[in-house]
This record gives C-alpha cells, sequence and structure tokens, in this order.
C-alpha cells in the first residue's frame, strides 16, 4: 500500500534561518506531488506541485521553492525565512491523470521567531 | 476564475439534527469535487467524491450543476462527527493537476 512521510513534524526557525521540509511517497510510481499552506480561516492554499521529477509549477509568489530530485520525494525550501512564513505546511500526492483524490502528509507546524 | 466557496466557518448542531455543510464552485466546466476531512489530531483525508455517488459515515452529496453546489448533508449528526470539512474542485482537463479547496467549515455537533 502506498504511504506518505513528512517531516519535521514541528520546527521553530528563526527569521533570517534557511529551512528544508521533505515529504517522500511510498509504494507507488510517478505520483503528482503538491506542497499546500493551511491557514485558519484561509483554507489550503496550494503552494507547488510536480508532475515528474524537476518539474516544478508555482501557484503562489513567495519566499519558498520546491524540488523534486527523487520521483518520490519533494522538498519545500527557503533560503531566508520570514515571520509571514509561519504556518502549517501540507504534503500531498495523487495518481498521475484521472481524477483520484489527494492523500495528505501529516504535516509541519512551522513557527518562525 | 476557478473556485471554492465554503460560506461558514463555523456550523455548530446537536446530536441527531440534520446537518448540511455547503459548498458553491465557479467553473466553467465539467468539475470533479471532493469533500476532505480532518478530525482532531488526524491527517486530512478524503471523506467523498460525487462521481461515486456514495454514502460514507451516514453523509451524502450531490452535484447540482444549475446551482453550482456540492452540498454535504447527514440527516442525524453524530458527536464523532465533529471535525474540519473542505470541500474541493478538481477541473477536467489534463492541463491541470490541482485540487482547489474551500476555506473550510469546522462542524462542531454539541451533545
Amino acid at each position: 500500500s502506498q504511504t506518505i512521510h513528512q517531516w519535521p513534524a514541528t520546527l521553530v526557525q528563526p527569521v533570517g534561518s534557511p529551512l528544508s521540509l521533505e515529504c517522500t511517497v511510498e509504494g507507488t510510481s510517478n505520483p503528482n506531488l503538491y506542497w499546500y499552506r493551511q491557514a485558519a480561516g484561509r483554507g489550503l492554499q496550494l503552494l507547488f506541485y510536480s508532475v515528474g521529477i524537476g518539474q516544478i509549477s508555482s501557484e503562489v509568489p513567495q519566499n519558498l521553492s520546491a524540488s523534486r530530485p527523487q520521483d518520490r520525494q519533494f522538498i519545500l525550501s527557503s533560503k531566508k525565512l520570514l515571520l509571514s512564513d509561519s504556518g502549517f505546511y501540507l504534503c500531498a500526492w495523487r495518481i498521475a491523470g484521472g481524477w483520484s483524490p489527494l492523500h495528505f502528509g501529516n504535516g509541519t507546524r512551522l513557527t518562525v521567531t | 476564475a476557478q473556485r471554492v466557496t465554503q460560506p461558514e466557518k463555523l456550523l455548530s448542531v446537536f446530536k441527531g439534527a440534520p446537518v448540511e455543510l455547503k459548498c458553491n464552485y465557479s467553473y466553467s466546466g465539467s468539475p470533479e469535487l471532493f469533500w476532505y476531512v480532518q478530525y482532531s489530531r488526524q491527517r486530512l483525508q478524503l471523506l467523498l467524491r460525487h462521481i461515486s455517488r456514495e454514502s460514507i459515515k451516514g453523509f451524502t452529496a450531490d452535484l447540482n450543476k444549475g446551482e453550482t453546489s456540492f452540498h454535504l448533508k447527514k440527516p442525524f449528526a453524530q458527536e464523532e462527527d465533529s471535525a474540519m470539512y473542505y470541500c474541493a474542485l478538481h477541473p477536467y482537463g489534463g492541463a491541470t493537476n490541482k485540487l482547489i479547496f474551500g476555506t473550510g467549515t469546522l462542524l462542531a455537533v454539541q451533545p
């Protein structure tokens, strides 16, 4: 069966420090991968999605970037964190093609101080 | 523009009362619609999809293209239904792989 791993679960970082959140999927090949940010009152905001290795689509201009160095690995990064980057970040995957649902990770609570 | 609207941030009902979580969408084509749920301390997960036409945990949702709605309903709410519910739209077409979510409705079922 397929599983998704996302880490760390919580992270506290000072302003201006770098960020790296990692997400891996097991049990499937060539998944579509997604990074969402969940904020109270604003729902789930799509940040990035990827349909293949090295292919990244950005949905909103921001201080973050994403990379997909391997088929089942998706990384969310920042060179210098801002206070506004604080939030709850969710990684998700779905089977490419068709109308398959998203499968979410447990999320990372990021606090920038 | 593609958009999903959930007008209620919070819906509070008593146990045994009917529940209707509203969802309206804006999309000119044929969408695929989903309801996702997040229970306390659990990951966000799929509840149901309109194409399946199934009832999950007593919940149903019917796609009304005329009203562009996909409301989630349950005739008798249970305390364990308390959770955050998100409506999501997947636009038809191979050019996009995005799911667009609403802002969510927190359902609180009182004993």
